[in-house]
């Protein structure tokens, strides 16, 4: 598709419970970024990646929080052992980073996290 | 890392102006300034962005002065749909940096 995609758009899960959500990002976008949003809340950043690698991790809240990216493309966030607190929307954005970048972050309509 | 700070909401009516002023007393040398607009159940979208002076689209005008220690948002004659929530950010443009977003004005037009 021509936007950043994510899925699922919703998740209702169990508390305890593992999750995983996915970003498509904008095709040849080598900056990908993951952000939580709780509701009425600004957002908070998670971790971004360059590529594949993730320079920063310093925004995952707690080490129950992991991402990856691959074929610097598809990245998921995995949430394990879920508690209420996660209930959140998770936001993903692409950037174009190479040569005559504009820093414009494309944002998906993100995934939103219950837990019950 | 350039923090942002911004009110936390501002009320207008339609057909008015709506001035935002972003404060980012430590921005650096290569950063540049960038909104963004969010409506309820969706992703931050892009307005505008500017590294000095005035920037100007078809939807709002950037004012930065000259020290760039701070940045204005200019909404022209907004009308109810302009109601969302606007975040200032500030970094550099080749996305070799992680980008903070500060907590947003919430914007709110009346009839």
């Amino acid at each position: 598709g021509a936007g950043v995609s994510q899925s699922p758009s919703n998740k209702v899960t169990e508390k305890g419970k593992d999750v995983e959500l996915r970003c498509d990002p904008i095709s040849g976008h080598t900056a990908l970024y993951w952000y939580r949003q709780r509701l009425g809340q600004g957002l908070e950043f998670l971790i971004y990646f360059q590529g594949n690698s993730a320079p920063d991790k310093s925004g995952l809240p707690s080490d129950r929080f992991s991402a990856e990216r691959t074929g610097e493309s598809v990245s998921t966030l995995t949430i394990q052992r879920t508690q209420q607190e996660d209930s959140a929307v998770y936001l993903c954005a692409s950037s174009f980073g190479g040569q005559g970048a504009t820093g414009e972050l494309f944002f998906g309509e993100g995934s939103r996290l219950t837990v019950l | 890392l350039a923090k942002t700070t911004q009110p936390i909401s501002m009320d207008s009516y339609e057909g008015q102006e709506v001035n935002i002023t972003c404060s980012h007393n430590n921005i650096a040398t290569n950063d540049y300034i960038t909104w963004y607009q969010q409506f309820p159940s969706q992703g931050p979208r892009f307005i505008i962005q500017g590294y000095k002076t005035k920037v100007t689209n078809e939807v709002a005008s950037l004012f930065i002065p000259a020290d760039r220690k701070s940045s204005t948002l200019s909404l022209p004659r907004v009308s109810l749909s302009d109601t969302a929530v606007y975040y200032c950010l500030v970094g550099p443009m080749d996305s070799s940096y992680k980008l903070i977003f500060g907590s947003g004005t919430r914007l709110l037009v009346r009839p």
